[in-house]
């Protein structure tokens, strides 16, 4: 079974660009978080999707977004790019609703450097 | 924000050492305790899991404990290999529904052959 896949793996952005990055969750797998991971804050959650919907939000700015297709596949956005979005950004899969809190699967995570 | 408090931030054990890492969380709503493993260039790997409803759980080497009531879970690796050696997260809940983590800052663990 394969595991969650994050492409790119890496990507190099300049300053006030802005970037889109995928998750394609565990097959069977119908919710998906993400998170940003540095090495000051650690790892912080962005947002959790499930069915389409938005079900947890973190504490990022408006900048980053994303979504989640129907076939559970997931994208992030963000948008005005800073230096300080410089992170490595994980996916996570779990099963899903009405199930909660079983094993969130991640992946590799794609590292993201803005210059 | 809720937050979880992880110590120690670096420990190096001698093979076949026991190691103990040790977490606070501080939302009384948190009812699910991951722990994850990180090696360089990887994803974080789920070892162990722990609820709310359970105080104990082992599997093979890797046990981890949970007080609810002083909102501790601790993490016990016995026999240390060096292929231990990683950065180990704990992890709790947002709350008491969703998949949301809040985790620790990680703990970087070194195993000496």
């Amino acid at each position: 079974k394969a595991g969650v896949t994050q492409t790119p793996r890496y990507l190099i952005k300049t300053r006030g660009q802005q970037v889109t990055l995928s998750c394609s969750p565990i097959s069977g797998h119908r919710s998906v978080s993400w998170y940003q991971q540095t090495p000051g804050q650690g790892l912080q959650f962005l947002f959790e999707y499930f069915s389409e919907t938005q079900r947890n939000k973190g504490n990022f700015p408006g900048r980053f977004s994303g979504r989640q297709f129907s076939n559970s596949r997931s994208e992030m956005n963000v948008s005005t790019l800073e230096l300080g979005d410089s992170a490595l950004y994980l996916c996570a899969s779990s099963l899903g609703y009405p199930r909660v809190n079983t094993e969130a699967f991640f992946g590799q995570g794609t590292r993201l450097t803005v210059v | 924000g809720e937050n979880v408090e992880q110590h120690p931030s670096t420990l190096s054990v001698q093979e076949g050492d026991s190691a103990v890492i040790k977490c606070t969380y501080s939302d009384s709503a948190s009812n699910y305790f991951p722990w994850y493993k990180q090696e360089l260039g990887k994803g974080p790997q789920l070892i162990i899991d722990i609820r709310s409803n359970v105080g104990e759980k082992k599997d093979q080497r890797i046990a981890v404990t949970l007080n609810k009531t002083a909102k501790h879970f601790s993490l016990h690796i016995t026999e240390t290999q060096p292929e231990d050696s990683a950065v180990y997260f704990c992890a709790a809940s947002m709350g008491n529904s969703g998949y949301a983590l809040n985790f620790g800052k990680g703990t970087s663990l070194l195993v000496t052959p």
